[in-house]
């Protein structure tokens, strides 16, 4: 279960703060992944790093932006959020090659006042 | 992009049943379709997946069947425990062994009534 690591476990913020969600592995995988979980949707897709190079922006707004500083670390910086933005926001990661297998974090509950 | 489809949104079976979860997809070229189990407050974890060169897997009481004709794959659970109540999710995607995100269903609560 300490695969894949995400910090914090909760974050309150106002609609005016930055703040950046941290996710890291500890698996040696080369592809990192972001997804949003709502209640009541199915979990979504924002973004996906292949060995530090985003590959895919699930047409996500601005306000949330992805850093990938090597493969083992990813980043969601988030600024002038909304109230709709609370959810839970998943970190995965896969080895990629053979291996699609995708291993998730424990998440981070966001909450947008 | 693709869409998947999972029915249904709730299942309640009694114990020792058997539990079936269907899903649909609709790009063709997805080939790789994993399921994940998501207890109350914990992340989710792979089950069981397929690749679309297989047409049946089975681990134990998990099994997962594929018809690409019909762009469905289907989870079957045989002899329910208490511990298999969670809600679960099936996903498709278009593995090449690159990194491709995965599109999700919306999720099945799963009840085993004791």
């Amino acid at each position: 279960e300490t695969g894949v690591t995400q910090t914090p476990r909760h974050l309150v913020m106002g609609m005016t703060n930055k703040k950046s969600l941290k996710c890291e592995q500890h698996l040696g995988h080369n592809a990192m992944y972001w997804y949003k979980q709502s209640a009541k949707k199915p979990l979504e897709l924002m973004f996906v790093y292949n060995f530090k190079e985003q590959t895919e922006n699930n047409s996500v707004p601005s306000r949330f932006s992805p850093e990938c500083p090597n493969s083992s670390h990813l980043f969601l910086h988030l600024h002038t959020l909304q109230p709709e933005d609370s959810a839970l926001y998943l970190c995965a990661s896969s080895p990629q090659g053979t291996d699609d297998t995708q291993y998730f974090g424990p998440g981070t509950r966001l909450t947008v006042l | 992009g693709e869409n998947v489809e999972q029915h249904p949104s709730t299942l309640s079976v009694q114990e020792g049943d058997s539990a079936v979860i269907k899903c649909t997809y609709s790009d063709s070229a997805s080939n790789y379709f994993p399921w994940y189990k998501q207890e109350l407050g914990k992340r989710p974890q792979l089950i069981i997946d397929i690749r679309s060169n297989v047409g049946e897997k089975k681990d134990q009481r998990i099994a997962v069947t594929l018809n690409k004709t019909a762009k469905h794959f289907s989870l079957h659970i045989t002899e329910t425990q208490p511990e298999d109540s969670a809600v679960y999710f099936c996903a498709a995607s278009k593995s090449g062994g690159g990194a491709d995100g995965l599109t999700f269903g919306k999720g099945t609560h799963l009840i085993i009534q004791p």
